[in-house]
């Protein structure tokens, strides 16, 4: 069983939907990340967070630590906003990050 | 500089050949990772450097696989006699501290032919 799992593996919306991507993980964490990929382009990093909730414009990512679950949220989705995301932890002295398999979201127009 | 920034972007090689990838971090970052990103295998941790030490190799899948890191700065990744399971785009990351927010590069795409 991977360590971070994340669901949906593919998520398609209309654009204006509320969207949810949830992670869900089985180690001790420093940190958990949201990290967003675009096709051909590098990783972007949304969040890091270790406890509660943040918000970034449409963008709101929660964690629950006692039951090792975070969700990623969009409000009003665009279609710009497709991309993968990608659920990761930090752990160990490194901190170095385990990933999730992502969530390709496609937003339709 | 701006950002993290990888060279080249893209390389081909013929398996059995040498290659090196390059990372120049945030100045001022001193933490560096490589990560490889690679189909059927998501992404997957390589090797961390704190500064010019390379505390955490555990990820290297072998030994002909290395990487070292200059001046607190650069660093280079360096495959061995490829072999065509190396191709992947190959991700350097950096931040502030190892408990901070992780800046990406673009990666550099490897084909091995």
């Amino acid at each position: 069983k991977n360590e971070v799992e994340q669901s949906p593996q593919n998520l398609t919306a209309q654009e204006g939907e509320f969207i949810t991507i949830n992670c869900s993980y089985s180690v001790g964490i420093s940190a958990l990340h949201w990290l967003q990929q675009h096709p051909g382009g590098g990783i972007v990093s949304l969040f890091m967070l270790s406890s509660g909730k943040k918000k970034h414009g449409r963008l709101i990512a929660t964690i629950n630590i006692q039951e090792k679950h975070s969700s990623l949220h969009i409000t009003a989705s665009h279609p710009r906003d497709s991309a993968v995301y990608i659920c990761a932890v930090s752990k160990g002295s490194a901190r170095q990050l385990t990933f999730g398999s992502g969530t390709q979201l496609t937003v339709l127009p | 500089g701006a950002g993290v920034s990888q060279s080249p972007s893209n390389k081909v090689t013929e398996k059995g050949k040498d290659v090196e990838l390059r990372c120049d971090p945030i100045s001022g970052h001193t933490a560096l990772y490589w990560y490889r990103q690679s189909l059927g295998q998501g992404l997957e941790f390589l090797i961390y450097f704190q500064g010019n030490s390379a505390p955490d190799k555990s990820g290297l899948p072998s030994d002909r696989f290395s990487a070292e890191r200059t001046g607190g700065s650069v660093s280079t990744l360096t495959i061995q006699r490829t072999q065509q399971e190396d191709s992947a785009v190959y991700l350097c990351a950096s931040s502030f501290g190892t408990n901070t927010e992780a800046f990406f590069g673009q990666g550099t795409r490897l084909t091995v032919v």
